[in-house]
């Protein structure tokens, strides 16, 4: 089974400051890993994956997150937060299935900006 | 092009109500998951269907059942309701990654 790991459900920053969100992951096979943002009252908005080319991905809103095979790591960070990032952020792992994927999300980490 | 629609945005029920929540997904998309976001969690599988056939279902009761229509749309109905089927029920439609709708949120009251 694969499952995912978000340490710290609150992560507190001031505008301009560096953000870093923490995802570990379980995997028995290579994985895909995503991470997913959500606004209040929101769906999911994909911010960018990791599916076995390069080990740093760009994504959008200038997020990157840097996948560390050894450290079983996909941590996301942005150098400097703006008022706007404040939400809720998922890491993801895709698990294929007899057949099929299907994604596992961690409990998600709410991020807080401040002036 | 429209994103992964979703039907009622908003919806309260009785315990032992049955609710059906829509999905339209991506033009050009054949899967359709369904997900269920109980507050302060990340959003857990259910269903999963392609080309109409149910090709996977997490650990939810027999009381959650789905079906995926010919023009690719979805249903999720959810019988004998509780209190605690309270949650974001997500759609997503997937060809080249998973997309996700706005979710409907169902009370049960």
């Amino acid at each position: 089974a694969q499952s995912v790991t978000q340490l710290g459900s609150h992560v507190s920053v001031s505008e301009g400051a560096l953000v870093l969100l923490r995802c570990n992951y379980s995997s028995s096979v290579p994985p895909y890993l995503f991470w997913y943002v959500q606004y209040p009252n929101q769906g999911l908005q994909l911010l960018l994956k990791y599916t076995s080319a390069a080990t740093l991905v760009k994504g959008i809103n200038g997020f990157e997150a840097e996948f560390k095979k050894s450290e079983t790591s996909f941590h996301l960070t942005k150098p400097s937060a703006h008022m706007s990032d404040a939400a809720e952020y998922f890491c993801a792992v895709s698990s294929l299935i007899s057949g099929y994927s299907t994604l596992t999300f961690g409990k998600g980490t709410m991020l807080l900006v401040s002036p | 092009d429209a994103g992964v629609t979703q039907s009622p945005t908003h919806l309260i029920k009785t315990r032992g109500q049955h609710v059906t929540l829509r999905c339209s997904p991506i033009s050009g998309h054949k899967s359709v998951s369904w997900y269920q976001q109980v507050l302060g969690q990340g959003p857990q599988f259910i269903f999963q269907y392609y080309e109409k056939e149910e090709r996977g279902r997490g650990n939810f009761p027999d009381r959650f059942s789905a079906r995926q229509f010919p023009n690719y749309s979805s249903e999720l109905n959810v019988n004998a309701l509780l209190l605690g089927d309270s949650a974001l029920y997500l759609c997503a439609s997937s060809l080249y990654g998973v997309f996700f709708g706005q979710g409907t949120r169902l009370t049960v009251v």
